[in-house]
């Protein structure tokens, strides 16, 4: 069965600094795999996917995933935090069916 | 400018009475989802419908029900048998095909309240 572990349910960073949100998943099959983000009172939004043509996926606002099938993970990075960032965000892993993480808020420190 | 509407944005709810959620997009997207998102837990899959007049339970379908009449509707009822309703309720679609390897396009969420 699949399932997504997002390490951390909270994570801070200071503004201009690297932001790191872990993501490791379990898959029996290669796995497409996502990162969300969620401002408060609104929905998730897309900001990329992994489909295997990539193991480096660039996505909106800066932000970028790598795929590591050795480690099972699918970290997401930003190199310089920016105040907008602060939002809760969710990886989900699709094999059979699209499952979501519980979310990391990060919080950005000025 | 396409997209998925949720309506109303708050919503309250007396104790035994069933409450509908409106959830209607204009993609042209054939599979539908409703969620239920409450602190800490991330998003808990209620109903989803792959096409029009079918769909399927979630993992939490217990004390509600939907239907789906329209390609473009897919309402949420939460029912007196739900004892436990109040969250925030996310309605999301995904384009044609199979589904799994495309992703979700999400409405702006009812936040449900028991008085």
């Amino acid at each position: 069965a699949q399932s997504v572990t997002q390490l951390g349910s909270h994570v801070s960073v200071s503004e201009g600094a690297l932001v790191l949100l872990r993501c490791n998943y379990s898959s029996s099959v290669p796995p497409y795999l996502f990162w969300y983000v969620q401002y408060p009172n609104q929905g998730l939004q897309l900001l990329l996917k992994y489909t295997s043509a990539a193991t480096l996926v660039k996505g909106i606002n800066g932000f970028e995933a790598e795929f590591k099938k050795s480690e099972t993970s699918f970290h997401l990075t930003k190199p310089s935090a920016h105040m907008s960032d602060a939002a809760e965000y969710f990886c989900a892993v699709s094999d059979d069916k699209i499952i979501f993480g519980k979310g990391t808020r990060l919080h950005i420190l000025p | 400018d396409g997209g998925i509407t949720q309506s109303p944005k708050y919503l309250f709810r007396k104790e035994g009475q069933n409450v509908t959620l409106s959830c209607e997009q204009n993609l042209n997207h054939d599979a539908m989802y409703w969620y239920r998102q409450d602190p800490g837990q991330g998003l808990r899959l209620i109903y989803y419908s792959q096409i029009v007049n079918d769909f399927q339970k979630g993992d939490i379908a217990e004390g509600y029900s939907v239907s789906r009449e329209k390609k473009e509707s897919f309402p949420l009822t939460v029912t007196s048998a739900q004892k436990n309703p109040t969250a925030f309720y996310l309605c999301a679609s995904s384009p044609p095909g199979r589904g799994i390897n495309q992703p979700q396009h999400f409405g702006d969420g009812t936040r449900l309240s028991i008085l």
